[in-house]
């Protein structure tokens, strides 16, 4: 969901488990969604994207969801490792340019 | 692998001067970003640039902002006077059309 200011929703999993990290988007005209992944000091980093003719996608330990109705999406990481630890975002974009709106993060924490 | 390279990665001026902020994308890619991250907060775009010329920009992306694509490699970043607020970390990113955008290390941009 979005975030104010500072305050980042935070997602504490232990290491091992599997987590899930939600993204409400706004606009129904998006058709091609990202997650970035962002660590402390660095730029985004891309992890997976999923088009809007799809409702699942899946990487190596990572799956993207997509539900068009209620316009949300979800990122499953599956054996979170303590390297996960970062800042998640979703994007979305339309196709009528190339301009990504950027969520307002979920900060994921591994405990070991 | 290649990758967006930005420089410099930090940058202290006073308030009223210039700054130029430069990137270069990745070689093939077509379309060059620049995006904006205040401290804890989002990712905010502020132009998308393809063909030459601003593709979108957004309300932030005012007067005394500009980019320019001076060679075949660096993509620019101008901000004529700046001001306090505009103190961020500024990432450049690139993609092809309709896919990822690859993003750099970003330049934190310290006004004083």
């Amino acid at each position: 969901g979005e975030s104010v200011g500072l305050h980042l929703p935070t997602l504490s999993v232990q290491e091992g488990d599997n987590s899930i990290i939600n993204c409400a988007y706004s606009n129904s005209a998006s058709d091609y969604f990202i997650w970035y992944k962002q660590e402390s000091g660095k730029g985004p980093q891309f992890i997976i994207d999923i088009r809007s003719n799809m409702d699942k996608r899946q990487g190596q330990r990572v799956t993207v969801l997509l539900n068009k109705t209620v316009k949300h999406l979800s990122l499953q990481i599956a054996a979170t490792q303590p390297g996960d630890s970062a800042v998640y975002f979703c994007a979305e974009n339309n196709n009528a340019g190339n301009m990504l709106t950027f969520g307002g993060g979920t900060r994921l924490m591994v405990k070991p | 692998e290649p990758e967006v390279t930005q420089t410099p990665s930090h940058q202290v001026t006073q308030m009223g001067q210039e700054v130029i902020l430069r990137c270069v994308p990745i070689s093939n890619h077509l379309y060059f970003y620049w995006y904006r991250q205040i401290l804890g907060q989002k990712v905010e775009f502020l132009v998308s640039f393809y063909n030459n010329e601003i593709s979108e920009k957004s309300e932030i992306f005012d007067d005394q902002f500009s980019v320019e694509r001076p060679d075949g490699s660096n993509f620019t970043l101008k901000i004529r006077s700046t001001k306090l607020e505009d103190s961020a970390m500024y990432f450049c990113a690139s993609s092809l059309p309709l896919s990822e955008a690859f993003f750099g290390q970003g330049t934190r941009l310290t006004v004083v």
